[in-house]
């Protein structure tokens, strides 16, 4: 239990072009979903936490415009990564946590989305 | 001074030595910690968490000291698949509460296992 997915797992795009990545939790509500972001060799750094039906709160210095979060539903949010440039490449990797079962108190990470801005 | 700090490693060690990790955070009123392992260019996954008390599980001993704000793990009896990136994790609590609070992430300790 307390799965969560990402798609795509990879992405290669040219700068100025917008890409969208999912975080779906498969077995289990996601009240909330977190969006972090890691460079090589850097710890993971926190972006934004999105409550279902409610804007995302994000980070001191992540630009709300250009990442734009969607947690339209329990089991799904979403990360537009809008006009993306080469220093946008990163490895985003999303977690969500419930409030019941395994998924209460703990956050469970998907597998990550690798982009690369060219 | 960082929030978590780790010895960035490589720690390259035989199969079967003991190998032990250091993690220090600044925040004295931090309230929950962890430590997770991430295997290259994939997710982190939770390893353990840790408490005051201390706590052990298999091979995997981990131990946390509020005065020094410190925190361990110890590998014992290591085996190449122990080969990864042990990040040390702290949650303050913030905004959201509990153990949901803002994860912190160190930079992660590499380790390396040789046959």
């Amino acid at each position: 239990g307390a799965v969560v997915s990402q798609h795509p797992s990879w992405v290669i795009c040219k700068s100025g072009t917008s890409v969208k990545i999912e975080c779906r939790s498969l077995d289990f509500q996601a009240t909330t979903m977190f969006w972090y972001r890691q460079f090589p060799k850097q710890s993971l750094m926190l972006m934004a936490t999105s409550n279902e039906g409610s804007k995302a709160t994000y980070e001191q210095g992540v630009e709300k415009d250009k990442f734009l979060i969607n947690h339209a539903s329990l089991t799904l949010s979403t990360l537009t990564v809008t006009s993306a440039h080469p220093e946008d490449s990163s490895f985003y990797i999303c977690s969500a946590t419930g409030t019941s079962g395994r998924a209460l108190d703990t956050q469970y990470f998907g597998p990550g989305t690798r982009l690369t801005v060219l | 001074r960082k929030e978590v700090e780790q010895d960035p490693g490589p720690f390259n060690v035989p199969e079967g030595a003991t190998v032990a990790f250091n993690c220090t955070y600044s925040n004295s009123a931090s309230q929950s910690f962890f430590w997770y392992r991430q295997d290259c260019r994939k997710e982190p996954k939770l390893l353990m968490s840790v408490y005051s008390s201390g706590n052990e599980d298999g091979r995997f001993t981990a131990q946390l000291n509020r005065a020094s704000q410190y925190i361990s793990l110890l590998i014992r009896d290591s085996k190449l698949s122990d080969s990864a990136t042990y990040l040390c994790v702290v949650v303050n609590g913030g905004r959201y509460g509990g153990s949901q609070g803002n994860l912190i992430f160190g930079k992660g300790t590499k380790l390396s296992v040789k046959p």
